[in-house]
């Protein structure tokens, strides 16, 4: 079955500094990859997703590549705020499975 | 974006009793729904696929007679901890695809939190 590995654990940049974590997959066949963002206490919000057909996607402040050879993604937090502070999770799957997801990144954003 | 729902989002109860939690796609259909646990400070782990009509297919070291799930509509999934004790105090949270061609996004519900006397 698929394995998704994230790194770093833990992040901590200052107000305004990129941040970036890091997945690997091990399933060749999964095609789909979300990010997602977890506040205390609620379920995960899906910040953005990217399909293996592309390798690249930005909105706004946000961006996530994929590089399908060496099957890893990441995402990318630019002019980072405070309110960006929270837990991220990186997931993978192809389609009929469940998601798989990472252990998760702890971001903080001091100001 | 397509809506899931769960149902309750907090529940206390005591050891030995049962609990179900309720998972409905609110303006789709879901041919599959996923459920997660999650334990405080660590990742959404992958309990089971509930597939509408038939059986679920738990994952390794998840037991099918300690969690019951029932998908008896294309709506609705369920999940009930039988003989619940303090060691499954912990963050459920239910997922599902739209039906037909799948996309790849799923919808995750709110989330039930369980708290185990």
């Amino acid at each position: 079955g698929e394995n998704v590995e994230q790194h770093p654990s833990t992040l901590s940049v200052q107000e305004g500094d990129s941040a970036v974590i890091k997945c690997t997959y091990s399933d060749s066949a999964s095609n789909y990859f979300p990010w997602y963002k977890q506040e205390l206490g609620k379920g995960p919000q899906l910040i953005i997703d990217i399909r293996s057909n592309v390798g690249e996607k930005k909105d706004q402040r946000i961006a996530v590549t994929l590089n399908k050879t060496a099957k890893h993604f990441s995402l990318h937090i630019t002019e980072t705020q405070p309110e960006d502070s929270a837990v991220y999770f990186c997931a993978a799957r192809r389609a009929g499975t469940a998601l798989i997801f990472g252990k998760g990144t702890t971001l903080s954003v001091s100001s | 974006g397509a809506v899931v729902s769960q149902h309750p989002s907090r529940v206390i109860c005591k050891s030995g009793t049962s609990v179900k939690i309720e998972c409905r796609s609110l303006d789709f259909q879901a041919t599959t729904m996923f459920w997660y646990r999650q334990f405080p400070k660590q990742s959404l782990m992958l309990m089971a696929t509930s597939n509408e009509g038939s059986k679920a297919t738990y994952e390794q070291g998840v037991e099918k007679d300690k969690f019951l799930i029932n998908h008896a509509s294309l709506t609705l999934s369920t999940l009930t901890v039988t003989s619940a004790h303090p060691e499954d105090s912990s963050f459920y949270i239910c997922s599902a695809g739209r039906g037909g061609a799948d996309t790849g996004e799923l919808f995750f519900g709110e989330g039930s939190r369980l708290t185990v006397l």
